[in-house]
């Protein structure tokens, strides 16, 4: 079974442009979360979503925002980006999300905001 | 909101040793959690979880962990460490909200 697929896997972006994130889940996973992971903050949460529905949101500007589509697959968007946001962005995805499913990652994007 | 805290943000150990990993956690009730292990440039892979079947859980690897609520904790070990287990490892609490909580992180390296 493929695992969670991301993409692209390095960005580098300039500040005050906008950035679209991609996530693919394991099939048959219906939800799929995102997580930012700095040296500073350590990883945190930003959202969570399932069958198309946000469930959960961490405590992020609402210049980061994701949607899921019918299929599953996740993007998340980054709005007017600042140097903070430079960070690695991790998917993943489980069959309900519920708080005994385990968590499947994928590998990152990593964004650098220059 | 649960939390965990890992202690020690830096653990080094000799190929063959125990490998000890602390966590603790705070929360209200019996929580689900769990040990992940991030290799450089790569995501995290979960080690294994507790959800309350048993106290010792087994996982990948050869690491198991303890849950012990007496003492709100759920430590990671390794009787013999091996050059492979040189990587950052997370515990992590479910809040039952759709999300994880981590720790900080602990990074394991081994000497030769």
């Amino acid at each position: 079974k493929a695992g969670v697929t991301q993409t692209p896997r390095y960005l580098i972006k300039t500040r005050g442009q906008q950035v679209t994130l991609s996530c693919s889940p394991i099939s048959g996973h219906r939800s799929v979360s995102w997580y930012q992971q700095t040296p500073g903050q350590g990883l945190q949460f930003l959202f969570e979503y399932f069958s198309e529905t946000q469930r959960n949101k961490g405590n992020f500007p609402g210049r980061f925002s994701g949607r899921q589509f019918s299929n599953s697959r996740s993007e998340m968007n980054v709005s007017t980006l600042e140097l903070g946001d430079s960070a690695l962005y991790l998917c993943a995805s489980s069959s309900t999300g519920v708080a005994n499913s385990p968590l499947h990652f994928g590998n990152g994007t990593r964004l650098t905001v220059t | 909101a649960q939390s965990v805290t890992q202690l020690g943000s830096h653990v080094s150990v000799s190929e063959g040793a125990l490998v000890l990993l602390r966590c603790n956690y705070s929360s209200s009730v019996p929580p689900y959690l769990f040990w992940y292990v991030q290799y450089p440039n790569q995501g995290l892979q979960l080690l294994l979880k507790y959800t309350s079947a048993a106290t010792l859980v087994k996982g990948i690897n050869g690491f198991e962990a303890e849950f012990k609520k007496s003492e709100t904790s759920f430590h990671l070990t390794k009787p013999s460490a091996h050059m492979s287990d040189a990587a950052e490892y997370f515990c992590a609490v479910s809040d039952n909200r759709y999300k994880l909580s981590f720790g900080a992180g602990t990074t394991v390296t081994v000497r030769a």
